[in-house]
């Protein structure tokens, strides 16, 4: 069945430093990907999401590439700030008109000042 | 913005007691979910509606029960809660049109069964 795998957390790092969280997946046909965030007490936020290979999405300095040959969704921001302390969720839509989701287990990321 | 709604955010409640959660969106979108979230993180998909009178069981398990009789809401109801219900459940929407996959969130509703 579908899948997705992200690296696994805590990630700790310095304000100003560059993030990479890995997400790869398995799907049948073409799914849609997405990053989704959640800040400390609330429900999940979509990032940014690529609908179809090569698409980049991009959002508050994040960025991720639809890779279909490898397939892969890593999320990249070049310079991280206290302010993105939070869960990083890597999902994928199964389409077929059901949209249903299929997460990752869920990054955590903590910015230093 | 999303517009979806759940309450209360959080409930502290002994076992055997019936209890609904309750989620409501502004946004007329047909389809809505209830995911829970373990504490480890990971979300899991346990009721999901396409619309009016419609549901359907998750990828996971639950002893919850779920109606739809209005668009708008899409409340959850667990009969008896016991310990094992402690969890973070969230619920989100989306649009019919597959053109439009976005899926948004509700704040979710922390649970604790004392």
């Amino acid at each position: 069945g579908n899948s997705v795998t992200q690296m696994e957390g805590p990630v700790t790092l310095s304000e100003e430093a560059f993030l990479t969280i890995n997400c790869t997946y398995t799907a049948t046909g073409y799914p849609s990907l997405f990053w989704y965030v959640q800040y400390p007490g609330e429900g999940l936020q979509l990032l940014l999401k690529a609908t179809k290979a090569d698409d980049k999405g991009s959002n508050k300095g994040f960025e991720a590439t639809y890779r279909k040959e490898t397939t892969s969704f890593h999320l990249e921001k070049g310079s991280v700030q206290v302010s993105d302390s939070a869960v990083y969720f890597c999902a994928l839509s199964e389409g077929g008109g059901y949209n249903k989701l299929i997460f990752g287990a869920g990054t955590r990321l903590a910015v230093h000042p | 913005e999303a517009d979806i709604y759940q309450t209360p955010r959080y409930l502290v409640i002994g076992t055997g007691k019936k209890i609904t959660l309750e989620c409501s969106q502004t946004m007329g979108h047909d389809k809505m979910y209830w995911y829970q979230q373990d504490p480890g993180m990971e979300l899991h998909l346990i009721h999901y509606s396409y619309g009016v009178n419609s549901t359907e069981k998750g990828d996971l398990s639950s002893e919850s029960t779920v109606s739809r009789i209005r668009t708008e809401h899409f409340p959850l109801t667990l009969e008896s809660a016991r310990p094992s219900h402690t969890s973070q459940y969230l619920c989100a929407s989306s649009e019919v049109n597959r053109g439009r996959v976005d899926q948004y969130f509700g704040p979710g509703t922390r649970l604790l069964v004392l």
